[in-house]
């Protein structure tokens, strides 16, 4: 079965830049989970979507962070402008349901900010 | 959201030794109690779970145990190993949202 599927795996910007990343869940998973980690921290969940819709995105900085999932499959993460502190690895998750159990973690999206 | 605390925050054993780290949380209606281990520059995996109805969960030298009335549960590694190092996660789930813990970086002295 193929994993959680992430791409960049490492980008560098310059502040005020734009990045995207996107993320391929497990198949059939439902319930995808974008989680920003700062270095040091645990992941802090950003946006969660059940399908194409969302469940949960009051931690989203919505002023510079977009997010879809089209088709209720794949996902992408954007940030415009970004900001030397959104500095992070972005974990991207995936469960059966929002009411599963355990979540299956993409390898990251490691992004710089200089 | 969930208020979720982790202890201790770093926790160095001998080889051999027992480990335990301490997850709290606030929202009474957690149902649903995991264990995540993240090695050095890896995504963070499942080690360990526990449901809301179960006291204590075990699974080889890994063992969670839960107090739903303290809204607290522990991880406990018996017998470390090296390749035990590694910072740990709990992520107790309120509704359908899971709230990462702090971290507890976990060094095993060989």
């Amino acid at each position: 079965e193929a994993g959680v599927a992430q791409s960049p795996r490492y980008k560098i910007i310059e502040k005020r830049q734009s990045v995207a990343f996107w993320c391929n869940p497990i198949s059939g998973h439902a319930t995808l989970y974008w989680y920003q980690q700062i270095l040091g921290q645990g992941p802090k969940l950003l946006i969660q979507f059940q399908n194409n819709g969302v469940v949960d995105d009051s931690q989203l900085p919505k002023d510079r962070f977009s997010a879809e999932r089209l088709k209720g499959v794949d996902s992408t993460l954007k940030i415009q402008p970004a900001k030397l502190e959104d500095s992070a690895v972005y974990l991207c998750a995936s469960s059966l349901a929002s009411s599963a159990g355990e979540l299956f973690f993409g390898e990251g999206s490691r992004l710089t900010v200089l | 959201g969930e208020n979720v605390e982790q202890h201790p925050s770093t926790l160095s054993v001998q080889e051999g030794d027992s480990a335990v780290i301490k997850c709290t949380y606030s929202d009474s209606a957690s149902n649903y109690f995991p264990w995540y281990k993240q090695e050095l520059g890896k995504r963070p995996q499942l080690i360990i779970d526990i449901r809301s109805n179960v006291g204590e969960k075990k699974d080889q030298r890994i063992a969670v145990t839960l107090n739903k009335t303290a809204k607290h549960f522990s991880l406990h590694i018996t017998e470390t190993q090296p390749e035990d190092s590694a910072v740990y996660f709990c992520a107790p789930r309120g509704g359908n949202q899971f709230y990462f813990g702090t971290g507890t970086s976990l060094t095993v002295i060989p």
